[in-house]
């Protein structure tokens, strides 16, 4: 099992740009998340899915938008990138509940927006 | 709304010296807790977790924790520190809804 995994590792954007993070992950899992990560201030959830075709908003959402076509996959898309966007992006997954299942997660994904 | 407290956002220590890092928790009703670290370019991974039971919680790389109901906290605790352990600790809790609620995390820097 490959896990949880995210593409790209780095990139560069110029603002106003657009972008799509990629995560896939291979276990199956029902729930999958994204977070943004800051220095100093933890983790900030972004959007959430709990299965196929369901999607929410999380604690920080504009700017972004996410789609869950399979089980497998659920892109992030940055429309008109702006520096306040520069972060470390995490995705994440786990099978259901926190209870049994730990949230597994991607290395990550460093943005950074000039 | 429920939140953690981490109250240490740095904790330097020698090796093989004792470390405790801090969360308090804010929490009418039942709140399941949890530590997850994270190694430099990695992802967090789960350390341990509280449910239910007993209220010291063993995890993996000989850290436990103690929940502590009185004092909602849930404080991260090794007897013994490794150069490896050096990395961000976050502490999470969950009460309801569909995700974990993450603190400010707590940078542990181990020198020789």
């Amino acid at each position: 099992n490959a896990g949880v995994t995210q593409t790209p590792k780095f990139r560069i954007l110029k603002i106003g740009q657009s972008m799509t993070l990629q995560c896939t992950q291979d276990m199956n899992h029902n729930y999958m998340y994204w977070y943004r990560q800051d220095p100093g201030m933890g983790l900030k959830l972004i959007y959430y899915s709990v299965g196929a075709g369901i999607t929410d908003k999380g604690e920080v959402p504009n700017g972004y938008n996410v789609s869950r076509s399979t089980t497998e996959d659920f892109p992030l898309r940055l429309e008109l990138a702006a520096p306040s966007q520069t972060s470390v992006y995490f995705c994440a997954s786990t099978r259901r509940g926190f209870m049994d299942s730990p949230l597994h997660f991607g290395n990550g994904t460093r943005l950074t927006v000039t | 709304a429920q939140s953690v407290t981490q109250l240490d956002s740095q904790v330097p220590v020698f090796e093989e010296a004792p470390v405790e890092l801090r969360c308090n928790y804010s929490s009418s009703v039942s709140v399941y807790l949890f530590w997850y670290v994270q190694y430099p370019n990695q992802g967090l991974q789960l350390l341990l977790k509280y449910l239910s039971g007993s209220t010291l919680v063993k995890g993996i790389n000989g850290f436990e924790a103690e929940f502590n109901k009185s004092q909602t906290s849930f404080h991260l605790r090794k007897p013994s520190v490794h150069i490896s352990d050096t990395a961000e600790y976050f502490c999470a809790s969950w009460e309801s809804g569909y995700a974990l609620n993450f603190g400010k995390g707590t940078s542990l820097l181990v020198t020789p």
